[in-house]
């Protein structure tokens, strides 16, 4: 059974520090990685979208890469601002029969202040 | 295109009564997610639809949930007999389906249940 976990729980930074979230993964047989953000009360965005075989995504002020031997993936904000503030998920999708279904992680609440 | 929709924002119900949510996908999107999320936590998968087809149905989705997807179009997601361990946020999602590029999932601000 997948199983995803994302360190740290929690994370609180000055406006303006570039910063890393970490997500793994049990099962490195996945089709493709996902990250999300979920602002309080509010359903999911997704950020970046990264293929199995792919090793990296980028977005603006985020990167998000993907080492999928060793079961781990990494989003990179740089020069943070209040407004990033909100949980952030990464979720994978094993594909196959199971194509579609994601299995997520319990996010990394962020919170950036000025 | 405003998105996936969900109807009710909120429901608030007593233990034993019996709850659907609606959930409106994006139009051309032939897929549909349900995910339920406790506080604190991820989402978990509960099932999906192709077009009007379910295709998987999780092991948390007791006899007492129900989904349907008629014509392809809208879903449902009944529960009966609600009890408190069923208050969650109950999330929807859409894709265009399979394929590179399509399989991006957009989610809607999800149905808020509070069983009391």
């Amino acid at each position: 059974k997948q199983e995803v976990t994302q360190i740290p729980a929690a994370l609180s930074v000055p406006e303006g520090e570039n910063l890393v979230l970490n997500c793994s993964f049990t099962d490195s047989a996945i089709y493709n990685l996902q990250w999300f953000r979920q602002d309080p009360g509010k359903g999911l965005t997704s950020l970046l979208l990264i293929q199995s075989s792919q090793r990296e995504q980028t977005s603006g002020r985020l990167n998000a890469s993907l080492d999928k031997s060793s079961g781990r993936s990494t989003l990179y904000i740089a020069a943070s601002q209040p407004g990033d503030s909100a949980t952030y998920l990464c979720a994978v999708d094993a594909g196959g029969t199971s194509y579609g279904k994601l299995t997520f992680g319990q996010g990394t609440i962020l919170t950036v202040h000025p | 295109d405003t998105g996936v929709s969900q109807n009710p924002r909120h429901k608030i119900t007593k233990r034993g009564q019996n709850v659907t949510f609606r959930c409106d996908p994006i139009s051309e999107h032939n897929r549909l997610y349900w995910y339920r999320q406790t506080l604190g936590q991820g989402p978990e998968f509960l099932t999906y639809f192709q077009n009007e087809a379910q295709l998987e149905k999780s092991r948390l989705l007791s006899d007492r949930f129900s989904a349907e997807r008629p014509k392809g179009s809208f879903s449902t997601l009944e529960i009966q007999r609600t009890e408190q361990g069923d208050s969650a946020m109950y999330l929807c999602a859409s894709s265009l389906g399979s394929g590179f590029g399509k399989n991006i999932q957009y989610f809607g601000a999800g149905t808020r249940l509070s069983v009391l």
